[in-house]
């Protein structure tokens, strides 16, 4: 069974730039969470995918956005980075009719 | 919307010793509290989890207890060991139309050996 990976492992961009962040879920897994966690803090819910279609989102403005693909994989868009964006963001994946989820081991951000 | 208080932010123990973290819910419709393990620079994993239909769930050194009516819960780990130090947090979920997720602040847990 392979478990949740997510690319890149670290990224660094300059303010105003866009990002994209890549997850693949766990095999047999069709809902895909984004979450931000910055230093020192909980991860905070960003959004869920589930067949394609974004079904919850958390306190973050438009220009976070998402895809889900027809194999459950993810990305995660940021566009006009700010300062505060930097962060590890997490991807976590579970079976729709379940409440575990499995983390990946994140991307961590940094934006100059 | 949901608030999770956990408790304390840092906790340092003597291997072998019994650690407990406490965390407190405001919304009364979570109904299942997972326990994450964080080791540094990787993703949490999942420790134990309880749902809102259960008072107690313990699998080896770990146990984690519920109060619904209070609206808190507590993971115990006993025989700590130095692999147990990494960052610990609680969570509330409200399954629904979509699973809404909130952490806590996360605890620091130091085995020293």
């Amino acid at each position: 069974e392979t478990g949740v990976t997510q690319s890149p492992t670290h990224l660094i961009k300059t303010r105003g730039q866009q990002v994209t962040l890549r997850c693949s879920s766990q095999s047999g897994h069709n809902t895909v969470s984004w979450y931000q966690q910055a230093l020192g803090q909980g991860p905070q819910f960003i959004f869920q995918y589930y067949r394609e279609e974004e079904n919850g989102r958390g306190n973050f403005p438009p220009r976070f956005s998402g895809l889900q693909f027809p194999n459950y994989s993810s990305e995660l868009n940021v566009n006009a980075l700010e300062l505060d964006d930097s962060a590890l963001y997490l991807c976590a994946s579970r079976n729709q009719g379940g409440n575990e989820q499995f983390f990946g081991p994140g991307t961590r951000l940094t934006v100059l | 919307g949901e608030n999770v208080e956990q408790h304390p932010s840092t906790l340092s123990v003597q291997e072998g010793d019994s650690a407990v973290i406490k965390c407190t819910y405001s919304d009364s419709a979570s109904n299942y509290f997972p326990w994450y393990k964080q080791e540094l620079g990787k993703g949490p994993q999942l420790i134990i989890d309880i749902r809102s239909n259960v008072g107690e769930k313990k699998d080896q050194r770990i146990a984690v207890t519920l109060n619904k009516t209070a609206k808190h819960f507590s993971l115990h780990i006993t025989e700590t060991q130095p692999e147990d130090s990494a960052v610990y947090f609680c969570a509330a979920t409200v399954s629904g139309g979509y699973q809404k997720v909130t952490f806590g602040t996360g605890t620091k847990l130091q085995v020293i050996p």
